[in-house]
């Protein structure tokens, strides 16, 4: 069954509003993936987080790795319409390899 | 165009045929991945390989179920009997192994096969 959890399910936001997702697994995870998939098309790859508490960021996304690395945050500052999509983190569960499992995702919607 | 390309990108077939999708990865990747998924789901795991050895398969995979990769190149899915509930979009990727840790790296998508069964 699904390891890696998601939450929310669902996301509407106004435009300029900010957004998080987050992603808890019952396993330490070795490392964590984010990718975003827009509307009719497949899962394009954003970020890789691989140490305890990581941060990244990449213009307005900010992706964190928990200390334990049991969980991960996605947070977008002043949502645009160009970030409607759903967003997955997918991870590699300990010692099992090149597995890679995937949350259900987060879809955002974003009205102008 | 040096992505990943899957075929055919849509089939319509009934119940208890068998159908076939290839996957052509990204030539330099030695890992290639099969996931299925419906809508409002995350990728489900199939399975992978690396190379032209498969790796591991899901335990929640019907034996219906077998996929090759016979020269570490393209691979196939073959679904036998299909039934109604294999409905979905079957999503290939292909990724580079990590040389340290034998972990897997930014995984590149094909842009899908969409099964229906009838």
């Amino acid at each position: 069954g699904q390891q890696v959890m998601q939450i929310p399910q669902y996301q509407h936001v106004q435009e300029g509003e900010d957004f998080t997702t987050y992603c808890n697994s019952s396993t330490t995870l070795s490392n964590i993936q984010w990718y975003k998939q827009r509307p009719g098309g497949h899962p394009v790859f954003l970020i890789q987080l691989v140490k305890s508490g990581e941060v990244k960021k990449q213009k307005r996304l900010t992706f964190q790795f928990g200390e334990a690395k049991k969980n991960s945050s996605l947070h977008i500052t002043a949502t645009q319409t160009t970030d409607v999509g759903t967003y997955f983190c997918a991870g590699h569960l300990n010692n099992q390899g090149g597995k890679l499992i995937f949350g259900q995702g987060t879809e955002l919607s974003v009205k102008p | 165009d040096t992505g990943v390309s899957q075929d055919p990108r849509h089939k319509i077939t009934k119940r208890g045929q068998n159908v076939t999708f290839r996957c052509d990865p990204i030539s330099e990747h030695n890992r290639l991945y099969w996931y299925r998924q419906t809508l409002g789901q995350g990728p489900e795991f199939l399975t992978y390989f690396q190379n032209e050895a498969q790796l591991e398969k899901s335990r929640l995979l019907s034996d219906r179920f077998s996929a090759e990769r016979p020269k570490g190149s393209f691979s196939t899915l073959e679904i036998q009997r299909t039934e109604q509930g294999d409905s979905a979009m079957y999503l290939c990727a292909s990724s580079l192994r990590e040389g340290q840790t034998g972990y897997t790296g930014e995984l590149f998508f094909g842009e899908g096969s969409r099964l229906t069964v009838l």
